[in-house]
Order: C-alpha cells, then sequence, then structure tokens
C-alpha cells in the first residue's frame, strides 16, 4: 500500500524558516516525482514544485523560486521542502503528492497534509 | 497560467444527478489526450483523484463518478449522488505547468 506520511503542524515565527518532510512506503521512490502543494485556509490549491526521488532533480513553480527548497534522502525514501524568510502569507497546509507519471502529470497518492503558521 | 473556473458551490438531492463544470481559458488538450484531471477533497483531508486525462476513473472510485470533455470545457458527473459525496471538487490542468481551479463545493438540499 503506497503511503505519504508528513512531519506534524508547525508553530513558526516571522522570518524564521521550516522544513518539512514526507516519508513514503509502498512503492519504489527512486521511481516517481513527488510534487508539494500549497493550500491557504478556504483557498485554491497551488503546486509549488517537484522533486525526482531518482536523483534529487527538481522543476519550482516561478511564484515558489527563493521560497522553497526541495530535497530528498533516497536511503530513507523521504522527500523534504524547506521554506524560509517565512511571512504571514506562508501560512497554509503543505501537501506532499506523487506524480504519478511526468506524460500527465496528475497527482495519485498524497499526504495528509501539514499545517504551517506563522506568528509571532 | 491557465486558468480553471468552476461554480463555487452545487447543491442536489440525494440519489440525483451532480454535474460539475470547469472551464479552461486556453485549451489543454494534446496529442490526442486532454491534461485535466478532478479530486475530491473532505474538509481537514487531502484531496483524493478521482478522474484523470479528463475521462479515466483513478483506482478503486466507484463507477458513479464520470468525467467528460475536451478543449476547454470538462464536467465531473456524480450519478447517484450519495451522502458521503459531500466535499469540495476541484479540476487541475497539467498542459501547462500545473494549476487548479477554486473547487465547488457539492451540498445535499
Amino acid at each position: 500500500e503506497v503511503q505519504l506520511q508528513q512531519s506534524g503542524a508547525e508553530l513558526v515565527k516571522p522570518g524564521a524558516s521550516v522544513k518539512l518532510s514526507c516519508k513514503t512506503s509502498g512503492y519504489t521512490f527512486s521511481n516517481y516525482y513527488m510534487s508539494w502543494l500549497k493550500q491557504m485556509p478556504g483557498q485554491n490549491i497551488e503546486w509549488i514544485g517537484n522533486i525526482y526521488g531518482g536523483n534529487g532533480g527538481t522543476g519550482y513553480n516561478q511564484k515558489f523560486k527563493g521560497k522553497a527548497t526541495l530535497t530528498v534522502d533516497k536511503s530513507s525514501s523521504t522527500a523534504y521542502m524547506d521554506l524560509s524568510s517565512l511571512t504571514s502569507e506562508d501560512s497554509a497546509v503543505y501537501f506532499c503528492a506523487r506524480v504519478y507519471t511526468t506524460d500527465y502529470y496528475y497527482f495519485d497518492y498524497w499526504g495528509q497534509g501539514v499545517m504551517v503558521t506563522v506568528s509571532s | 497560467d491557465i486558468v480553471l473556473t468552476q461554480s463555487p458551490a452545487l447543491a442536489v438531492s440525494l440519489g440525483q444527478r451532480a454535474t460539475i463544470s470547469c472551464k479552461t481559458n486556453q485549451n489543454v488538450d494534446y496529442y490526442g489526450n486532454s491534461y485535466m484531471h478532478w479530486y475530491q477533497q473532505k474538509p481537514g483531508q487531502q484531496p483524493k483523484l478521482l478522474i484523470y486525462l479528463a475521462s479515466n476513473l483513478a483506482s478503486g472510485i466507484p463507477a458513479r463518478f464520470s468525467g467528460r470533455g475536451s478543449g476547454t470545457d470538462f464536467t465531473l458527473t456524480i450519478d447517484p449522488v450519495e451522502a458521503d459525496d459531500t466535499a469540495t471538487y476541484y479540476c487541475q490542468q497539467s498542459r501547462n505547468l500545473n494549476t487548479f481551479g477554486a473547487g465547488t463545493k457539492l451540498e445535499l438540499k
């Protein structure tokens, strides 16, 4: 069974950074891309970027370049996202989601999401 | 960016048909495929893939759900609607990067 398990909720101060994790199981991590997505309360879903589990190659939504940095640890089948220089606009739920295939680019499995709250 | 437009809400009765629309401002077809996908999201949960490439049912999704459309106009149909279907439904295009519609909240009358 494919599972994506995300780390717990974060409360961080403005200007700080946070690192979110997405631990996977049930499939060959290095054969798939992982995407990260942002959902602000009651709002739309935004695609942040993706990373290939095989070699760590990344692609970003221009809007999130400089804000998000994606990495992977193949040994633990875990994907990570660093968010830097946090502001209130970064308060949101962040999801990791497996990309079924980059030919068609849809998300077949999702993590449960992690709430990041930026507040002093 | 490709913009996806969905109606904010839809109310239907149990056992009736729900039709949720998604319109794009650019064609999302490419080499015979429509790069349009649908997800269901319940409060406090992650989105769940329902339909991929406009009309293909994702694994484990009941046949009450179906999708159709091409070009710039797409629909997700639920027939018949069950109580468990109350949720927000999002369309996503992957023809040019990835963008989502704002979601349609399905409620029961």
